[in-house]
């Protein structure tokens, strides 16, 4: 199994770019998870899914959209870049509840000037 | 609501010495905790969780962490650390009080070994 596969590793985007963060899951995982983490915060929720064809907001979900139209797939779109999306993004998915172990991709780093 | 404390933002420790990291938690009823270790460059991986029954988790990696519901604690230990250890620690708390409850993680430890 790959795990939680991740596309790409770094991005530079310009203010009012968009583009989408691809997400991949090969552990028929019900749960899927986007996440940023900004230096000395932790990680925070931008969405979820709780399985294909249902999303619902996190924490911070202004300037992001999500789609899921299977089970493997989770990707997040950003629509009019802005340089406080400059962060790293995680996805990451779970077999059921979020009290299940979250299994983590590696990451993309994104910066917007 | 639900909250996550780690007061210790940077923690540097000699190889073999022995590691504590601290972690406090707020919320409702009794809570489902994690520790999670991201290695540079890496994502999240999950070191430990706890629920219910026995207070003292062993985890991976020589980890362990005891459950203190009167402190409100969650604490990381390891006897030895190994130059490998050094990364950053997430303490994080979730539960079904009230449903789906996601998870809400600390701002991390940054673990740095010295030889």
């Amino acid at each position: 199994n790959a795990g939680v596969t991740q596309t790409p590793k770094f991005r530079i985007l310009k203010i009012g770019q968009s583009m989408t963060l691809q997400c991949t899951q090969d552990m028929n995982h019900n749960y899927m998870y986007w996440y940023r983490q900004d230096p000395g915060m932790g990680l925070k929720l931008i969405y979820y899914s709780v399985g294909a064809g249902i999303t619902d907001k996190g924490e911070v979900p202004n300037g992001y959209n999500v789609s899921r139209s299977t089970t493997e797939d989770f990707p997040l779109r950003l629509e009019l870049a802005a340089p406080s999306q400059t962060s790293v993004y995680f996805c990451a998915s779970s077999l059921g509840l979020p009290t299940d172990t979250q299994y983590f991709g590696p990451g993309t780093r994104l910066t917007v000037l | 609501a639900q909250s996550v404390t780690q007061p210790d933002i940077h923690i540097t420790v000699s190889e073999g010495a022995s590691l504590e990291l601290r972690c406090n938690y707020s919320y409702g009823a009794t809570p489902y905790l994690f520790w999670y270790v991201q290695s540079p460059g890496q994502g999240l991986q999950l070191l430990l969780k706890y629920f219910s029954g026995d207070t003292l988790v062993q985890g991976i990696k020589g980890f362990e962490a005891e459950f203190k519901r009167s402190q409100s604690s969650f604490n990381l230990r390891k006897p030895s650390v190994h130059w490998s250890d050094a990364a950053e620690y997430f303490c994080a708390v979730g539960g079904t009080l009230f449903g789906n409850e996601k998870l809400t993680f600390g701002t991390g430890t940054r673990l740095t070994i010295i030889p």
